[in-house]
Order: C-alpha cells, then structure tokens, then sequence
C-alpha cells in the first residue's frame, strides 16, 4: 500500500527566511507525488506534482520539491516565506491502478512571523 | 475555467436529520471523486464517477450515504440519519483521466456540523 508521512505537524518560520517541508513515501513502484496547500476554511490547491520526469519540480508561489528515490522523500522547499504562505500544506501520493485516489498525510501546518 | 464548486459552504443540522451536498466539477472532467476531512487531519477518499458510473466506494462510506452523478456533470452526497461523527469538511474533486496525467482540482469543500 502507498502511504505519505509528514514528518512535522507544525513549522514556524520569519518572514523572508527559507521554508522546509518534509515529507517520506512509501511506494512499491515509481509514485505520482504532490504537495496541496489549504488556507483557512478553503479547498486544496496544487502546488506542484511529480510524474517521473524531473527530480527538482518547480511549481506555484516560489515553491519547490525534489524526489530523492534513495531517501524515499518529497520534501517541499522556499528560498524565502511570504507571510501569504501561513497555511497546511498536504503532501499526497496517487494510488496506483484504475482508482487514482489521492491518499493525504497528516498535513503541516506552516506559521509565518513578522 | 470556473473550478470545482461546492454547495453549501456549510450546513448546520441536528442529529437525525438527512442532507444533500451538491458539486459541480470542471465541465469537461470525466472523473469526480468526494473526500471527507475532519478537524486536524488530512483528506480521505470516499468515492468516485468515471462520467456517471460510481466505480469505488471506500469502506467509510457507510450505508447512510449514497452518492449519484445521474448525467455525468454534477453530483450529490447525501446523508442519510445524521450522526455526530459525520461532522467533517466534505470536499469534492474533479480530473481528467485518460488526457495525460492530469491532477485533481478540488473545490472547496462542504463544512457540516451535526448538532
């Protein structure tokens, strides 16, 4: 079974430094991977998705993740936080087969301070 | 593009009672899937169409819901005989499968409180 594991509930940052969040999978074969974010009483929005062609995926709002295959992780980066970036982000694996369900990790709550 | 949309926002009901969620997918989406969320967590798959053939059904969904897409556009959740662990965000998600690989977008979402 596939599964995605967020390896912190909360991350505190400054405005304008660097942000890290981390995410390990779990897959039997090569996974699609993603990272939603949601603010305050709203849908997901993607952020970005890895399909098995480049490593480094670059997508909205500055954000960015690298597959590591060896290290089984997504971990989904920012040079510099924005204090609009306070929000959970969800890193998400697809599930293989005809369903294509998405399966969710806990989420990370990322806080911005001034 | 106008996205997915979702009605209501949110739904106050007393235990008991039955109610109905509609979405309404990106118009050219063949897939619609639901979800529900509940506080502190992270999604998880209830259901889905290709068009309107309902082709999985998770083992949450129990038999007080039931999900249709009668014209293979819009869908509606209902449930039936709420309960107070149905309080969650109910969140639908459209795709287009067989066009590439193409993510789900979702809306945003159902929040129901069951008194």
């Amino acid at each position: 079974a596939q599964s995605v594991t967020q390896l912190d509930s909360h991350v505190s940052v400054s405005e304008g430094t660097p942000v890290l969040l981390r995410c390990n999978y779990s897959s039997s074969y090569s996974p699609s991977l993603f990272w939603y974010v949601q603010h305050p009483n709203k849908g997901l929005q993607l952020l970005l998705k890895y399909t098995s062609a480049a490593t480094l995926v670059k997508g909205i709002n500055g954000f960015e993740a690298e597959f590591k295959k060896s290290e089984t992780s997504f971990h989904l980066t920012k040079p510099s936080a924005h204090m609009s970036d306070a929000a959970e982000y969800f890193c998400v694996v697809r599930d293989g087969g005809a369903t294509n369900k998405l399966i969710f990790g806990t989420g990370t709550l990322l806080a911005v301070q001034p | 593009d106008t996205g997915v949309s979702q009605d209501p926002r949110h739904k106050i009901t007393k235990r008991g009672q039955n109610v109905t969620f509609r979405c309404d997918p990106i118009s050219e989406h063949n897939r619609l899937y639901w979800y529900r969320q509940t506080l502190g967590q992270g999604p998880e798959f209830l259901t889905y169409f290709q068009n309107e053939a309902q082709l999985e059904k998770s083992r949450l969904l129990s038999d007080r819901f039931s999900a249709e897409r009668p014209k293979g556009s819009f869908s509606t959740l209902e449930i039936q005989r709420t309960e107070q662990g149905d309080s969650a965000m109910y969140l639908c998600a459209s795709s287009l499968v067989g066009v590439g690989n193409q993510p789900q977008h979702f809306g945003d979402g159902t929040r129901l409180s069951i008194l």
